[in-house]
């Protein structure tokens, strides 16, 4: 597709449960990042994947998520025992791998996630 | 780390008026800051950008200032539209070579016709 995909869009779960949200990135973008827009809130960095590896996970708030990328392409974000303060927009976003477009984001239109 | 504060929350002008947003960093170390729009149901969008070695850079209607000094940085939007409308955020990278933004806390931009 033109852009990057996610899905699904909305996703209400009960707290205790675990979630899947999956991302598919611009064709030939390399580098694949996860953001979260809590409410009224700035984005907040998750981890970024380098192909398939993830050189940089400091931003995962808990070991309750974690994420993978397969085939250097879709990626995943599980959060397990899904608590009420998980609730947010979860963005996917890539890049290109060259120089100086490296840092240039193109974002997904996000999975809202809401926890009751 | 990195903080980047962002001011104001809110912003609501005339159509054909100019808007600006500021915004402060602590780290000196940044030197990539890009501006993002975001319209309601959408991801944010990248919209202009600047580097440290740069002190000012426009695109049409939009542009973006740098002090290095003062450490902060700021985008102005003249002769706004209502599809300016959105909520716009900045940010902050230490240049790691891949996309590790710091964000602001955003500004709900509002162009009335």
């Amino acid at each position: 597709g033109a852009g990057v995909s996610q899905s699904p869009s909305n996703k209400v779960t009960e707290k205790g449960k675990d979630v899947e949200l999956r991302c598919d990135p611009i064709s030939g973008h390399t580098a694949l990042y996860w953001y979260r827009q809590s409410l009224g809130q700035g984005l907040e960095f998750l981890i970024y994947f380098q192909g398939n590896s993830a050189p940089d996970k400091s931003g995962l708030p808990s070991d309750r998520f974690s994420a993978e990328r397969t085939g250097g392409s879709v990626s995943t974000l599980t959060i397990q025992r899904t608590q009420q303060e998980d609730s947010a927009v979860y963005l996917c976003a890539s890049s290109p791998n060259a120089r100086p477009t490296n840092e240039k984001l193109f974002f997904g239109s996000g999975t809202q996630l809401s926890v009751l | 780390g990195e903080n980047v504060e962002q001011h104001p929350s809110t912003l609501s002008v005339q159509e054909g008026d100019s808007a600006v947003i500021k915004c402060t960093y602590s780290d000196s170390a940044s030197n990539y800051f890009p501006w993002y729009k975001q319209e309601l149901g959408k991801g944010p969008q990248l919209i202009i950008d600047i580097r440290s070695n740069v002190g000012e850079k426009k695109d049409q209607r939009i542009a973006v200032t740098l002090n290095k000094t003062a450490k902060h940085f700021s985008l102005h939007i003249t002769e706004t539209q209502p599809e300016d409308s959105a909520v716009y955020f900045c940010a902050a990278s230490r240049g790691t070579s891949y996309g590790k933004l710091t964000f602001g806390q955003g500004t709900i931009l509002t162009v009335h016709p």
